[in-house]
Parts: C-alpha cells; sequence; structure tokens
C-alpha cells in the first residue's frame, strides 16, 4: 500500500522568499506524480504532473522534481506571492489510483 | 475545475437516509473517480470507472455505491451503511490510461442533521 508524507505539515513566509514543499512515498513503482493546490472547502487543482521517466518539469514559477528511487519529489515555489497561500498536496499514481499526503498548508505574508 | 461539475455544494443526511451526489463531465473523458476527503487526512479513492458500464472498488467503498450508465456521468450514493459519511467529497476525470492526469470537481460536502 502506498504511503505518502509530505513535510513540512505547515509553512509560513514573507513574500518573495522562495518555498520548497516535501513529499516521499513508500512505492517507487509509479507512473507519474502529480501536485495539486487546494484552497479553503475549495477542490483540487492540478499544478504539474512528472512522469515516471522524467527528473523534472516547470510552469512559471513552479519547478518540481522527482526522484523516484528514492521515493521522493520536491515541489519549489519562487519568488512567493500572497496568492499562493493554499494547501499543496503531492499524489503518486500506481494503475489508476492516486494515493495522497495530508498536504503542506502555505501562508505568505505580505 | 473546467469540464466538470459536483452537486450539490453542500449536503445533508438525515440518520437512515441514501443520498446521491452527481458528478458530470463535458469532456469525453473516459475515466472518473470519487474520492473522500476527512479534516487534516489526505483524499482516500472511493470507486472509479474507466469505461460506461464498468467499476471497481477503491479502498473504501463499503457502504457507498455507484453507476456508469452514461460516459458523462458518474453519480455516488451514500448509503445507510456507511456509518461515519459526514467530509468533502470530490470527483475527478481522466483521459484512459494510468499515465494520464486527473482533474477535479469543486466538491460537495455531506454532514448528517
Amino acid at each position: 500500500k502506498q504511503e505518502v508524507t509530505q513535510i513540512p505539515a505547515a509553512l509560513s513566509v514573507p513574500e518573495g522568499e522562495n518555498l520548497v514543499l516535501n513529499c516521499s512515498f513508500t512505492d517507487s513503482a509509479i507512473y507519474n506524480l502529480q501536485w495539486f493546490r487546494q484552497d479553503p472547502g475549495k477542490g483540487l487543482t492540478s499544478l504539474l504532473l512528472i512522469q515516471s521517466s522524467q527528473r523534472e518539469q516547470t510552469s512559471g514559477r513552479l519547478n518540481a522534481s522527482l526522484d523516484k528511487s528514492s521515493g521522493r519529489s520536491t515541489l519549489y515555489i519562487a519568488a512567493s506571492q500572497p496568492g499562493d497561500s493554499a494547501t499543496y498536496l503531492c499524489a503518486p499514481a500506481n494503475d489508476y489510483k492516486l494515493s495522497f499526503g495530508a498536504g503542506t498548508t502555505v501562508t505568505v505574508r505580505a | 475545475d473546467g469540464g466538470i461539475t459536483q452537486s450539490p455544494k453542500y449536503l445533508f443526511r438525515k440518520e437512515g437516509q441514501n443520498v446521491t451526489l452527481s458528478c458530470e463531465q463535458n469532456l469525453n473523458h473516459d475515466a472518473m473517480y470519487w474520492y473522500r476527503q476527512d479534516p487534516g487526512q489526505g483524499l482516500r479513492l472511493i470507486y472509479y470507472s474507466q469505461i460506461v458500464n464498468d467499476f471497481q472498488k477503491g479502498d473504501i467503498a463499503e457502504g457507498y455505491s455507484v453507476s456508469r450508465e452514461k460516459k458523462e456521468s458518474f453519480p455516488l450514493t451514500v448509503t445507510s451503511a456507511q456509518k461515519n459519511p459526514t467530509a468533502f467529497y470530490l470527483c475527478a476525470r481522466s483521459l484512459q490510461g494510468a499515465q494520464q492526469p486527473q482533474h477535479f470537481g469543486d466538491g460537495t460536502r455531506l454532514s448528517i442533521l
């Protein structure tokens, strides 16, 4: 059974600082890994998807890395803004199933 | 999320009552999923369907039922057998294939009266 851990559980930074969010998973036989953003009371917004054959994926200020063999992924958010405040979830995919961690709740202070 | 609609946004259930949550998508995607989210926990898979008239149990299917009679619709029924139904329910869609990204709706919050 895939177990997903996200550290830290919460993070508060001043505006402009770079963010580093960590995700670890126990079963490395994944097809891909998705990073999502969730605002309070809302659904999930897909941010990035990294296929198992990739090491890195970038979209604007977001960069995600994947080390499948060690069961780790990291999401970097450059030059954080108050609008980046949300909970970030990582989800590795085994077959058709996504497994989720509890997320990292980020607060960016203006 | 674009292309997938969940309704209602809020739902209340009385003891012993079945309730049905709606999930509709208009992007002609083959695969649809139902997840449950509890406070402070990750999402857990309830059921998923890769094609019409076929669906599989996820990790926590007990007390739930689904149908997939049309490609665009994947309703979830929370039965009276589900003893702890209070949660946030999320539906997702994807193209067929395990490597495809999943995209989520805005969710339905179910509470017990």
